[in-house]
């Protein structure tokens, strides 16, 4: 399996502009994480799916941050607009399963920077 | 939420020295992974612990679920050793309602020549 794809894995773009993130998990992983890195905050959960369902969303910083998972093999994160301080690494992980034993698997991650 | 606490944040060894970089986590947890995230940013599937030990070449872990902790040791470290590595835990929020997977801050780990 070719693990967690991400892309695109550098995005630079303007304040303001729509910045969309994808995500393809491992085939057959049922859940899909969406997480943020920052030198602050280090890793941050964001919103997390079983199923394609988004189970948890409480992570997600603001109104300008959406995600979704339209099949098993596919999802996205959306901001817009984006702002500086949006600046991050954003990883998407996939799990066999939702629940306490599984493990996760991380994606190569998408570096933004918002100037 | 759990809390999960690193130590040491960073390190410094000289190529060929141990060492042991130990996880605290503040409650149960029904697993625990550690990660290796190398210069290039790429976060690394080290272990899958829940409790007990592992080894995968000159690395080894071990996690004491009762007393909420976990180590990991290097030995005979290299250059290649190098970044930061991270635990994490999985545990249920009961606030959400939902399993999260909760990371520590990382050691920053530097093996030098």
């Amino acid at each position: 399996d070719a693990g967690v794809i991400q892309s695109p894995r550098h995005e630079v773009t303007e304040m303001g502009q729509e910045v969309t993130l994808r995500c393809k998990p491992i085939s057959g992983h049922n859940s899909l994480f969406w997480y943020r890195q920052t030198m602050m905050r280090g890793l941050e959960l964001l919103i997390y799916f079983n199923n394609n369902v988004p189970i948890d969303d409480s992570g997600m910083p603001e109104d300008r941050f959406s995600a979704k998972m339209p099949n098993a093999s596919f999802s996205t994160l959306k901001i817009q607009p984006s702002e500086p301080r949006d600046s991050a690494v954003y990883f998407c992980a996939s799990s066999p399963r939702m629940g306490g034993n599984t493990e996760a698997f991380f994606g190569q991650g998408t570096r933004l920077t918002v100037v | 939420g759990i809390q999960v606490e690193q130590s040491p944040p960073d390190l410094i060894l000289q190529e060929g020295a141990n060492s042991t970089l130990r996880c605290n986590f503040s409650d149960s947890v029904n697993n625990l992974q550690w990660f290796h995230q190398n210069p290039w940013g790429q976060l690394i599937n080290l272990f899958y612990i829940p409790s007990g030990t592992k080894q995968n070449g000159r690395l080894s872990a071990t996690t004491v679920a009762t007393e909420r902790y976990s180590l990991l040791y290097i030995s005979s470290s290299q250059t290649t050793d190098s970044g930061v590595y991270f635990c994490a835990v999985i545990a249920l929020d009961s606030g959400a309602g939902s399993y999260q997977l909760t990371f520590g801050k990382g050691t920053k780990l530097s093996v030098i020549p």
